[in-house]
């Protein structure tokens, strides 16, 4: 059972086409961590939200925290060919990372 | 400022042969993770150690699998023997604990290991 489920696993979306990733939990989480990770390479940290309805914007990526912080989502406006990879949410629990699968994102130019 | 080293990147063994892997952690880290990410999915933690102390343990299969950190640097996983299912990438990832609720973990490359 994943602990955390992001949605959906896979899209392919055309360049400057906005896009909306989610990352659902029936869990409470101290913080949510978005990451992403290219082929060959470990996850970077993108971002890290802690309070419950939390929005933070890095360029064209926005994320917000869920209020009752078991969920978040991931918006992209204006994709770009460069976003293309994998994103990962973590939730934080203690100091265990719980990842979910990943949504792997390919932006077509 | 150099980060999370791992090597080697790739490896490929056959069924029931030893294996093990190597991390370097950013220096001055005292916390060291190690994970493992199948294929399509994300990674999930095998054991955490807090200087050279293995404090989360508990998704480590220790009937074929060790690690150990000694002296609270590097740090090396090892299989013994290697199964089919063991294929996957192994991540070392480190970060300074400070007892704040939430610290950045910083990953390495991973190894591939492909059991055949």
């Amino acid at each position: 059972t994943q602990l955390l489920e992001q949605s959906p696993q896979f899209l392919s979306i055309q360049e400057g086409e906005n896009l909306t990733v989610y990352c659902n939990s029936s869990s409470v989480f101290s913080s949510l961590q978005w990451y992403r990770q290219e082929p060959g390479e470990g996850p970077v940290l993108l971002v890290t939200v802690v309070t419950g309805g939390e929005v933070k914007k890095l360029k064209r990526l926005t994320f917000q925290f869920g209020d009752a912080r078991k969920d978040s989502s991931l918006h992209i406006t204006a994709a770009q060919p460069g976003d293309t990879g994998l994103y990962l949410c973590a939730g934080q629990r203690a100091q265990k990372l719980v990842f979910g699968q990943g949504t792997r994102l390919t932006i077509n130019p | 400022e150099a980060g999370v080293v791992q090597s080697p990147r790739y490896k490929i063994i056959e069924k029931k042969q030893p294996v093990a892997f190597w991390c370097n952690p950013i220096s001055g880290h005292n916390t060291l993770y190690w994970y493992r990410q199948n294929l399509g999915q994300g990674p999930e933690l095998l054991i955490r150690y807090e200087n050279e102390e293995a404090v989360d343990d508990s998704q480590l299969p220790k009937d074929r699998f060790s690690a150990e950190r000694l002296k609270g640097v590097d740090s090396t996983l090892k299989i013994q023997p290697a199964e089919l299912g063991d294929s996957a990438v192994y991540l070392c990832a480190s970060s300074f604990s400070s007892g704040v609720l939430y610290n950045e973990q910083f990953f390495g490359p991973g190894t591939r290991l492909t059991v055949l």
